[in-house]
């Protein structure tokens, strides 16, 4: 069983503010990543992490940023959000090496009206 | 970078009965190959993986079989019941660059009772 935690699992926001997700694992994992996925979708990687201080852009071009401060904690932000931005994003972490499983959160829908 | 393809999109099977998805892929440097089940509003869940110096894994009702050669790897699942209704994912990972996964588009599927 997966211990990756996200938050908040819901969000409706206004056009132009700045939001965070939180996304924290307890597996002591060096790797995690972002994906979007719109409803119905396939998965795409807009960021990743090989360890702390280590933060890479993934395929999918994205305006938000990410950090990497503590192994547990990758946080994904948006500076402005807009409507355009309205998916949900799901967080997971792997062991460092190669062809290691990865592991999602239960994802944070995100609706900015 | 990799692609990989899924079908159906859309799979209705009766209760009982067996299903199975294809995907192929086009990354020959490919060599870890999961399948994921998405249940509505939750993150994807691994639920059987199969490495690239193995032809076939099964685990109770579910089995993976991989072609190296043709580059396609299948899902199947036995004696279908209404839990297993969901969005199943498969998805390929090569060696270098973000080391995260290319997801197929996803195949829905749908247990008839």
């Amino acid at each position: 069983e997966a211990d990756i935690y996200q938050t908040p699992r819901y969000l409706v926001i206004g056009t132009g503010k700045k939001i965070t997700l939180e996304c924290s694992q307890t597996m002591g994992h060096d790797k995690m990543y972002w994906y979007q996925q719109d409803p119905g979708m396939e998965l795409h990687l807009i960021h990743y992490s090989y360890g702390v201080n280590s933060t890479e852009k993934g395929d999918l071009s994205s305006e938000s940023t990410v950090s990497r401060i503590r192994t547990e904690h990758f946080p994904l932000t948006l500076e402005s959000a807009r409507p355009s931005h309205t998916s949900q994003y799901l967080c997971a972490s792997s062991e460092l090496r190669t062809g290691n499983t990865i592991y999602f959160g239960e994802g944070s829908w995100l609706t900015v009206v | 970078g990799e692609n990989v393809e899924q079908h159906p999109s859309t799979l209705s099977v009766q209760e009982g009965d067996s299903a199975v998805i294809k995907c192929t892929y086009s990354d020959s440097a490919s060599n870890y190959f999961p399948w994921y089940k998405q249940e509505l509003g939750k993150g994807p869940q691994l639920i059987i993986d199969i490495r690239s110096n193995v032809g076939e894994k099964k685990d109770q009702r579910i089995a993976v079989t991989l072609n190296k050669t043709a580059k396609h790897f299948s899902l199947h699942i036995t004696e279908t019941q209404p839990e297993d209704s969901a969005v199943y994912f498969c998805a390929a990972r090569s060696g270098g660059g973000a080391d995260g996964l290319t997801f197929g588009k996803g195949t829905h599927l749908i247990i008839q009772p």
